[in-house]
C-alpha cells in the first residue's frame, strides 16, 4: 500500500518570509511520481510542482521549490518569500507507473501573517 | 483553455437517495478520475476512467460507480446514500500515457446527507 506521511498539520509563517513544509513516503517502487497541490478555501486543488522520481534535480516553480531525497524517501515543499494568496492547504501526493491513483497525505494547513 | 469543470456546485440529499455527479475534463484530456475527500482530510481515490472503461478503483463500495461518455465526460453515481458519503467529490482529468501525467482537477462538488 501506497502511504504519503505530512507531520505537521499547521504551519505559520509570516509575510516575506520562508515555510519549509515536510513530507514522507513510502514505496518499493522505483519510478514514481511526487506532487504538491495547494487547496484554498475556495476548495479547487491546485498543482503547485511536479517531480520525476528519477530526476536528481530539485524541481522549481518561481517562489516554490522541493528538496527531493529519494534514498530517505522525502519531499519537503519549500515557499520562499510568503504571500498572503499562499494561505491554503497544502498536500503532497504520489503515484506510479503501475498505479494509476494519487495517495494523498492528510495536509498541512498553511496561515501567513501580515 | 476551459478547465476541469464539476457539477453541481453543492448538493444536498436525504439517506437512502441516489445522487449523480458530473465533470467535464480539461481540453485535450482523456481520462477521469474520482475522488472523496472528507472535510479535513486528504482526497481519497474512487476509480479512473479511460476510454469509457473503468481502470482502476479503490476502496469503496459497489454503491458508487461511475461511467465516461465518448466526449470523455464522466458522471459519478452513489446509491443508497449514507450519512458518511458526505464529502467534496473531486473529479481529476489528465491524458493517458502511461500515467505520466500529472492529473488537474476541477473545484469539487459538496455532497450532504442528511
Amino acid at each position: 500500500a501506497q502511504t504519503v506521511t505530512q507531520s505537521q498539520p499547521e504551519m505559520s509563517v509570516q509575510e516575506a518570509e520562508t515555510v519549509t513544509l515536510s513530507c514522507t513516503y513510502d514505496t518499493s517502487e522505483s519510478d514514481y511520481y511526487l506532487f504538491w497541490y495547494k487547496q484554498p478555501p475556495s476548495r479547487q486543488m491546485i498543482l503547485v510542482i511536479r517531480q520525476e522520481a528519477y530526476k536528481q534535480q530539485n524541481a522549481t516553480e518561481n517562489r516554490f521549490s522541493v528538496n527531493f531525497q529519494k534514498a530517505a524517501k522525502s519531499f519537503s515543499l519549500k515557499i520562499s518569500d510568503s504571500q498572503l494568496g499562499d494561505a491554503a492547504m497544502y498536500f503532497c501526493a504520489y503515484n506510479t507507473i503501475n498505479d494509476y491513483k494519487l495517495s494523498f497525505g492528510a495536509g498541512t494547513t498553511v496561515t501567513v501573517r501580515a | 483553455d476551459a478547465g476541469v469543470t464539476q457539477s453541481p456546485t453543492h448538493l444536498i440529499k436525504t439517506r437512502g437517495q441516489q445522487v449523480t455527479l458530473r465533470c467535464s475534463p480539461k481540453s485535450g484530456h482523456d481520462t477521469v478520475s474520482w475522488y472523496q475527500q472528507a472535510l479535513g482530510q486528504g482526497p481519497q481515490f474512487i476509480f479512473q476512467y479511460y476510454e469509457e472503461e473503468e481502470r482502476q478503483r479503490g476502496n469503496f463500495p459497489d454503491r458508487f460507480s461511475g461511467h465516461q461518455f465518448p466526449n470523455y465526460s464522466s458522471e459519478l453515481n452513489v446509491n443508497a446514500l449514507l450519512l458518511g458519503d458526505s464529502a467534496l467529490y473531486l473529479c481529476a482529468s489528465s491524458l493517458w500515457r502511461g500515467n505520466t501525467d500529472t492529473q488537474y482537477f476541477g473545484p469539487g462538488t459538496r455532497l450532504t446527507v442528511l
